[in-house]
């Protein structure tokens, strides 16, 4: 597709299980970031992947946030042991590069709920 | 990161220009100011940056004071689909993350 993609669209999760969110960027975009938007809020950074590693993961509320990029193109989001507070929609935007004048495109979102 | 300043709402009536101030007065020299737009329920999107000069493209246009210290976003002729949030984010250092504040609820009006 010619946009960054995020899988799935929605998700409905029990309070402490586990689960991944999807985040296919542009081709060829090295510049992946994730963030996280509650309601009423601006979207709030998490991390930042340079092709297959995490440059900046200052924004990860805590060790039941993880992400990975393996082969530094799709990205998956994992939160552990959900809880009610982890719901939110998570973005997914990506950049040719990490560059401060390379514009950064974003996908349509996840939306968590835990219950 | 830089901060940026913005009002919380704006209005505009349809048809005329939207002008949206951002004050970024900690912006450092190799900061690029960004505006973002977010429509309710959906990603935000991109619509404009810059470094030091003033840009325009088919959506906009973007003014930036000589000192950088502030930027103001145009919209020439505001329709009922631009109502949205607009944020202006100043993005740069090490990561060149984004960091979003509140931005500007802008509704424009028939």
């Amino acid at each position: 597709g010619a946009g960054v993609s995020q899988t799935p669209s929605n998700k409905v999760t029990e309070k402490g299980k586990y689960v991944e969110l999807r985040c296919d960027p542009i081709s060829g975009h090295t510049a992946l970031y994730w963030y996280r938007q509650s309601l009423g809020q601006g979207p709030e950074f998490l991390i930042y992947f340079q092709g297959t590693g995490a440059a900046d993961d200052s924004g990860l509320p805590n060790d039941r946030f993880f992400a990975v990029r393996p082969e530094g193109s799709v990205s998956t989001l994992k939160i552990q042991r959900t809880e009610r507070g982890d719901s939110a929609v998570y973005l997914c935007a990506s950049s040719l590069s990490g560059q401060g004048g390379t514009e950064a495109f974003f996908g349509q979102g996840t939306r968590l709920t835990v219950v | 990161d830089a901060k940026t300043t913005q009002p919380p709402s704006m209005d505009c009536a349809e048809g005329r220009a939207a002008n949206l101030p951002c004050n970024h007065s900690t912006i450092s020299g190799n900061e690029y100011v960004y505006w973002y737009r977010q429509i309710h329920s959906q990603g935000p999107q991109y619509i404009i940056h810059g470094l030091k000069n003033n840009e325009t493209n088919e959506m906009a246009s973007l003014i930036i004071t000589e000192d950088r210290k502030s930027s103001t976003l145009i919209l020439p002729h505001a329709t009922l689909r631009d109502t949205a949030v607009y944020y202006c984010i100043v993005r740069g250092g090490a990561t060149n993350k984004l960091i979003f504040g509140t931005g500007t609820l802008l509704a424009v009006q028939p």
